[in-house]
């Protein structure tokens, strides 16, 4: 049972747009979610987190929104590099652990 | 963030063999570290918890006898597949927490079983 979904596996964005990758979660008792990025064949890297009590986190050009009840989060890009292309996979903490999304990958076209 | 480092990045192996995994925090001592596995096109799925000087906490599902999980210092944790099978091969990582809730991830290990 998946809790925590990425429903487009996939994203293209212009270079110098705005990339906006979606995740929706079912567990109401998640209270604080993360985005991570991960290159192929390495680890995800920690991007950026929000606690469940706001509803935006900016940080760079990196800006988590999080609206509780449509248990739904996303990250918005802006402007989109290249270097941004990557697998973006949101995460939710409940009960101590880490849920990973499937992921969406992002490619940022020059 | 913490520096974590994985060894090896990939092995390959032959079917009834054991592989070890390791797992170093290069800049922060541990006292616990997460294993997770990924399957392709799939999330990360978290395996077992590592915990220095007492047994790993293992998830639902994950044989504690065939995933073998050492953590014997601060900054060494080991996964060892035993007896591994074609169906073992995945993508392997390692995790380090943070100070709050993010957590900091090795490079990975790519196992092969044939």
């Amino acid at each position: 049972d998946q809790q925590v979904k990425q429903n487009s596996p996939s994203l293209s964005v212009q270079e110098g747009r705005i990339s906006i990758l979606n995740c929706d979660y079912t567990n109401s008792m998640f209270d604080y979610f993360l985005w991570y990025k991960k290159y192929p064949a390495e680890g995800p890297t920690f991007l950026i987190s929000i606690s469940s009590i706001k509803d935006k986190n900016e940080d760079g050009r990196f800006t988590v929104f999080l609206n509780k009840s449509a248990k739904h989060l996303s990250l918005h890009i802006v402007p989109s590099q290249p270097g941004d292309s990557a697998v973006y996979f949101c995460a939710s903490i409940g009960a101590n652990n880490l849920f990973f999304g499937t992921g969406t990958r992002l490619t940022v076209i020059p | 963030g913490a520096v974590v480092s994985q060894h090896p990045s990939r092995v390959i192996c032959k079917s009834g063999t054991s592989v070890k995994i390791e797992c170093r925090s290069l800049d922060f001592q541990a006292t616990t570290m997460f294993w997770y596995r990924q399957f392709p096109k799939q999330s990360l799925m978290l395996m077992a918890t590592s915990n220095e000087g007492s047994k790993a906490t293992y998830e639902q599902g994950v044989e504690k006898d065939k995933f073998l999980i050492n953590h014997a210092s601060l900054t060494l944790s080991t996964l060892t597949v035993t007896s591994a099978h074609p169906e073992d091969s995945s993508f392997y990582i390692c995790s380090v927490p943070g100070q709050r809730y993010e957590q900091y991830f090795g490079p990975g290990t790519r196992l092969t079983v044939t």
